[in-house]
C-alpha cells in the first residue's frame, strides 16, 4: 500500500510569486485535505477535496486554491505570496470525506518566502 | 469554546508515570474528534477517531475518552515510555466539513 506523498520536500520563493505544491494520496483513498502549519502551532485547514470536488474550506484567501485529479492526487496552488506564507504545508488523504475516517499525512513541504 | 484548544501545552514525565491531556471543542456541529500523534521528522500519525459521546477508544498503553456535549476529549498514556515522546494534536471536524486542530500537547518521557 503506497503512502502519501507531497513533492517538493523544500521550496524557496520571493514575495509575490506563484508556487504549486503536489501530493499523491494513498491508494484507495478519494479525500485530501491541505493543511498549513506555521512554528508552534496546530496545522491550520485550508480545504479538502472529495472526489475532484472542494468538500469545505478553512479561513484563507481566494490566492490560496486547489485542484483534484481524477486518480485523486491533488495540487495546492498559492498566488502572489507573501512573508506569511512560509510555512509547512501538510497534505492528507483519506476515504469518503473522511470527517469519521483516520487521515493519511505526507511528510510535508517546507516553503520559504523571502 | 470557539476553537480547539489543548491542554497542556507541553509536559515532562518521568519513564513509567501515567499521564493525561485535555482537548476542549466547539460542541456545536459537532461531528468527529481525532487524536494524532507527531514525532519529530514524522508524519502525524492517526490515533483514534471519536464520535459518539460516551466513546472510549484504547491502543495499547493510550486510551481517549469523549464528551461531546460538554465538548472536551482526554487522552490518557499509562506507563509512559521513551518512544511515547512526541506531539499530541487533536482536531475537530464539525459536520460541514471543516476540520479544525489544537495546537498540540508536546510530551517529554525522560528514562
Amino acid at each position: 500500500e503506497t503512502g502519501v506523498t507531497q513533492s517538493p520536500t523544500h521550496l524557496i520563493k520571493t514575495r509575490g510569486q506563484q508556487v504549486t505544491l503536489r501530493c499523491s494520496s494513498q491508494s484507495g483513498h478519494n479525500t485530501v485535505s491541505w493543511y498549513q502549519q506555521a512554528l508552534g502551532q496546530g496545522p491550520q485547514f485550508i480545504f479538502q477535496y472529495y472526489r475532484e470536488e472542494e468538500n469545505g474550506r478553512g479561513n484563507f484567501p481566494p490566492r490560496f486554491s486547489g485542484l483534484q485529479f481524477p486518480n485523486y492526487s491533488s495540487e495546492l496552488n498559492v498566488n502572489a505570496l507573501e512573508l506569511d506564507d512560509s510555512a509547512l504545508y501538510l497534505c492528507a488523504s483519506s476515504r469518503d470525506g473522511g470527517l469519521n475516517q483516520p487521515q493519511h499525512f505526507g511528510d510535508g513541504t517546507r516553503l520559504s518566502i523571502l | 469554546i470557539l476553537n480547539v484548544e489543548q491542554s497542556p501545552q507541553s509536559l515532562h514525565v518521568q519513564e513509567g508515570d501515567s499521564t493525561n491531556f485535555t482537548c476542549s471543542f466547539p460542541s456545536s456541529n459537532f461531528y468527529a474528534l481525532h487524536w494524532y500523534r507527531w514525532e519529530t521528522a514524522k508524519s502525524p500519525e492517526a490515533l483514534f477517531v471519536m464520535t459518539l459521546n460516551g466513546d472510549e477508544k484504547k491502543k495499547g498503553r493510550i486510551s481517549a475518552t469523549l464528551n461531546t456535549k460538554e465538548g472536551y476529549s482526554y487522552l490518557y498514556i499509562k506507563g509512559s515510555q521513551p518512544e511515547d515522546s512526541a506531539t499530541y494534536l487533536c482536531a475537530s471536524n464539525t459536520n460541514a466539513g471543516k476540520s479544525t486542530f489544537g495546537d498540540g500537547t508536546t510530551l517529554t518521557v525522560k528514562p
